[in-house]
């Protein structure tokens, strides 16, 4: 089956560092995305990955191991509006098609 | 550009009735993506059309439907509504298989 992993749950202190991970098994791999969903609202993208290795855009980076299945998205100096779930997600192959395969999310909270 | 745009943003509908939930891509965007949101269920996808073709199918029982038309506008439709039903639906437009940006959904309420 295609399956996504990412924790549940995170806290982190404002000013701080965090890693987000997710790793997955799917049918073929055609790029991985991070979102980020505010409560209440609907994604917005972060980042897109289709070639291994880190992927910098400002106070968020993406890394990619396509070996490993893995994924992380890294947050540098956090603050109080990272507080959000972060969303990974996997373009896999389905049939002549391909679809994305979505994680739970991961709930941030970041506190002063 | 303007956005992904949804209507109605939230509708209340009765157990039994049916709904037909409207999505309008970014322009030059193709592919229309469908999602079903519940709080713990995650992003749950319902169907994806491009060029007014479905391409890709969820695993959601046939109630719920959907179509595109020739300006890329997507509209899901859900018969015979039952609780389980009230969920937030976000559509969501790409070029081809790119990034997706998400509308701001319909709150659905089932009572």
């Amino acid at each position: 089956g295609q399956n996504i992993d990412q924790p549940t749950e995170m806290t982190a202190t404002e000013g701080a560092i965090v890693q987000i991970n997710c790793t997955y098994q799917t049918s073929g791999f055609n790029g991985l995305f991070w979102y980020q969903q505010h409560a209440g609202e609907a994604p917005t993208f972060l980042s897109y990955n289709v070639l291994d290795g880190l992927e910098e855009k400002g106070r968020f980076s993406s890394f990619l191991s396509r070996s490993k299945g893995y994924s992380y998205l890294l947050l540098k100096e956090l603050q109080m509006k990272d507080s959000a779930s972060y969303l990974c997600a996997v373009r896999a192959n389905a049939g002549n098609n391909r679809k994305l395969i979505w994680g739970l999310g991961t709930s941030l909270a970041v506190n002063p | 550009k303007a956005g992904v745009t949804q209507t109605p943003r939230y509708l209340i509908k009765t157990r039994g009735q049916q709904v037909t939930l409207s999505c309008s891509p970014i322009s030059g965007h193709r592919s229309v993506s469908w999602y079903q949101q519940t709080p713990g269920q995650g992003l749950q996808f319902l169907f994806e059309y491009f060029s007014e073709t479905q391409r890709n199918k969820g695993n959601f029982p046939g109630r719920f439907s959907g179509r595109q038309f020739s300006n890329s506008r997507s509209e899901m439709n859900v018969s015979t509504l039952e609780l389980g039903d009230s969920a937030l639906y976000l559509c969501a437009s790409s070029k081809g298989y790119n990034e997706q940006f998400f509308g701001p959904g319909t709150r659905l309420t089932v009572l």
